[in-house]
């Protein structure tokens, strides 16, 4: 029983098009994240949720929207697509927020390639 | 800007050597610090950390040190197996705990 899932593992689409990608963790956490791995292989945070409500939202371009219908799941939408949003992109998630480092561990999710022509 | 460092994005290990990763940061405000390690079509996954207020955190084969003054961390591996072979990430965190900065990655090899 995958503890962050993510869906669609890979994706590949014509610019201009949306598309969204999904994710859902069982682990009872409180945050989720959303992480771009780009081309460099850098892992940078784009986006974080603590109980539906964003708490980090990084210089990322306005096509793209997380949405947190519940603590659970957090799925991200992007309009527009553009040949530079191709990445793989992680989903991830902690138990909490705060001053407690083990709480804020990341379980990650096993990414999904979004392929952009 | 890259504030987390992995200046060698591949090291080859023989099975049962000590296997060295190492990593750099330039933000001195940074106190907590993780390494995942990550297997292909799979995502990272936790393997140890370290706070700032220690300089050497130990579990079983897998060791992290920390140089505060120099900026620096490390990761030895002892003895290396070829189940170790995977990509691993640093990571970094300051006083915004939710908020890591990954670096981009040592491609570790052990071979048999």
């Amino acid at each position: 029983d995958t503890a962050v899932s993510q869906t669609p593992k890979y994706l590949v689409t014509q610019m201009g098009n949306d598309k969204s990608i999904k994710c859902e963790q069982n682990l009872g956490h409180d945050t989720m994240y959303w992480y771009k791995q780009d081309s460099k292989k850098f892992l940078k945070i784009m986006f974080s949720y603590n109980n539906k409500e964003l708490i980090i939202n990084e210089t990322v371009p306005n096509r793209f929207s997380p949405k947190s219908p519940d603590k659970a799941h957090l799925n991200l939408h992007i309009n527009s697509l553009e040949l530079g949003d191709s990445a793989v992109y992680f989903c991830a998630s902690s138990l909490g927020t705060g001053t407690d480092f083990g709480a804020n561990v990341l379980t990650f999710g096993a990414g999904s390639r979004l392929t952009v022509l | 800007d890259q504030q987390v460092k992995q200046n060698s994005p591949s090291l080859s290990v023989q099975e049962g050597r000590i296997s060295i990763l190492n990593c750099d940061y330039t933000n001195s405000m940074f106190d907590y610090f993780l390494w995942y390690k990550k297997y292909p079509a799979e995502g990272p996954t936790f393997l140890i950390s370290i706070s700032s207020i220690k300089d050497k955190n130990e579990d079983g084969r897998f060791t992290v040190f920390l140089n505060k003054s120099a900026k620096h961390l490390s990761l030895h591996i002892v003895p290396s197996q070829p189940g170790d072979s995977a990509v691993y990430f640093c990571a970094a965190s300051g006083y915004n705990f939710n908020k890591f900065y990954f670096g981009s990655g040592t491609k570790l090899n052990v071979k048999p």
